[in-house]
């Protein structure tokens, strides 16, 4: 069966210094993976994809994500993170019949 | 892209009454999918709506207590029925193009 994880319920950085949202998954075949982000009573915002390709995706908001294969895992990153970065993240991946399955949700606190 | 209206955008309904949630998108789409995220939740799939055809609905969720419709390529409503505390929940829809999944803003529903 199609899973994903998100490790960590949260995640702390300074503003500044780089970022990594961790998530693996599970798939029978080749993933299509999802990065969102979930900004404080508004929806979901699509981020970044992966379907094939560069393993380096880039993203909205300067955001991007590596594809690994061998570790299955899909980690969202940012070189400087910002405050307004603050949000919720769900990785995502596309089961059968295009529904999407989400890991739990990371929460990304960004201080000054 | 595609950009995606619900109504309403919040509701405070009182047990045993039902709620119609209304999904408009601004393009024709294929396939709509509604999502349930409870609260401090991930988002869990409801059910994925063709036109012209009926809803699929995922493990643990029935049409009596999800009654679906999708009249056209741009339209769907979701209805919660015999409402119950615990269908306190943001519910949104969703479309995808080309391989993303793109979400309203969802509907805040409180069940009292």
């Amino acid at each position: 069966a199609q899973s994903v994880a998100q490790p960590e319920d949260q995640v702390n950085v300074a503003e500044g210094n780089p970022l990594t949202v961790k998530c693996t998954y599970s798939v029978s075949g080749n993933p299509y993976l999802f990065w969102y982000v979930q900004y404080p009573n508004r929806g979901l915002q699509f981020l970044l994809k992966y379907i094939t390709g560069d393993n380096l995706v880039k993203g909205s908001y300067g955001f991007e994500a590596e594809f690994n294969k061998s570790q299955t895992s899909f980690h969202l990153k940012k070189p400087s993170a910002l405050v307004s970065d603050s949000a919720l993240y769900f990785c995502a991946v596309r089961g059968g019949y295009n529904k999407l399955i989400f890991g739990a949700g990371t929460r990304l606190a960004v201080h000054p | 892209s595609a950009v995606i209206s619900q109504k309403p955008s919040r509701d405070i309904c009182q047990r045993g009454t039902s709620l119609t949630i209304q999904c408009q998108v601004d393009s024709q789409v294929t396939m709509m999918f509604w999502y349930r995220q409870q609260p401090g939740q991930s988002l869990t799939l409801i059910a994925t709506a063709n036109q012209g055809s009926e809803a699929t609905y995922e493990s643990g969720f029935v049409i009596d207590k999800f009654p679906i419709s999708r009249p056209n390529l741009t339209f769907s409503t979701l209805t919660v029925s015999n409402l119950s505390p615990e269908d306190s929940s943001i519910y949104l829809c969703s479309v995808e193009t080309s391989y993303e999944q793109y979400f309203g803003p969802g509907t805040r529903l409180t069940v009292t």
